[in-house]
């Protein structure tokens, strides 16, 4: 069975800070990893990750992919408080379907 | 924002009752899916479909029906609604890359 794990559950940081969010996976098939960031509605895409080791870059998100590891970090840096979402990391075991983590929670305070 | 609505957006029903929740995407994406976000679950494939008249399980099936008789449509029905059902069901579509998720539709089975 796929699965994916986020960590940690849940991160309150200050504006202005830095933050990694993390990503492992067991697939039996990986394709591609994606990352999403969730405010009080649907997910929106943030980045898809093929390769290892190239970094995805927008603004002050970047996100990178480690096929060794099998795993992924998604950075923030100069947090700010519309950064407060919860960000979720799925992958595509190459059938077409995303599985899911469950999320890191993440709040910015002022 | 995809190009995929959702209707209706909200909804509450009874215990036994059919419903059918429906998604259109004005994308012309091949690959549509139904989801489940509930606390402590995540998001749940339910069914997706990759063509016309083509659709397959995913991880929580039971209960849940679906049909693709056009491109731009794909209709989830439960059969007969049950408390464990009450979730937000979104809808998502793709090309085969990145996955885009509809606005989401709220149900509430009593």
């Amino acid at each position: 069975e796929d699965k994916v794990v986020q960590s940690p559950l849940s991160l309150v940081v200050h504006e202005g800070d830095t933050v990694t969010l993390n990503c492992s996976y067991e697939v039996t098939n990986f394709r591609s990893l994606l990352w999403y960031k969730q405010e009080k509605k649907a997910p929106t895409f943030l980045f898809m990750l093929t390769s290892s080791g190239i970094e995805k870059k927008s603004g002050r998100l970047s996100s990178i992919l480690d096929k060794k590891e099998l795993s992924s970090i998604l950075n923030i840096t100069a947090t700010q408080t519309g950064d407060s979402a919860i960000y979720l990391c799925a992958v595509d075991n190459a059938g077409n379907m995303l599985t899911f983590g469950g999320g890191t929670r993440l709040m910015v305070k002022p | 924002d995809a190009g995929i609505t959702q209707s209706p957006r909200h909804k509450v029903t009874e215990t036994g009752t059919p419903v059918t929740l429906r998604c259109h995407q004005t994308e012309n994406h091949r690959y549509m899916y139904w989801y489940r976000q509930d606390p402590g679950h995540g998001l749940r494939l339910i069914h997706y479909s990759y063509g016309v008249k083509d659709t397959d399980k995913g991880e929580v099936s039971d209960g849940y029906s679906v049909s693709r008789s056009k491109t731009e449509d794909f209709l989830l029905t439960l059969e007969s609604a049950t408390s464990s059902q009450t979730s937000v069901y979104f809808c998502a579509i793709s090309r085969g890359g990145p996955v885009f998720f509809g606005p989401g539709t709220r149900l509430t089975v009593l």
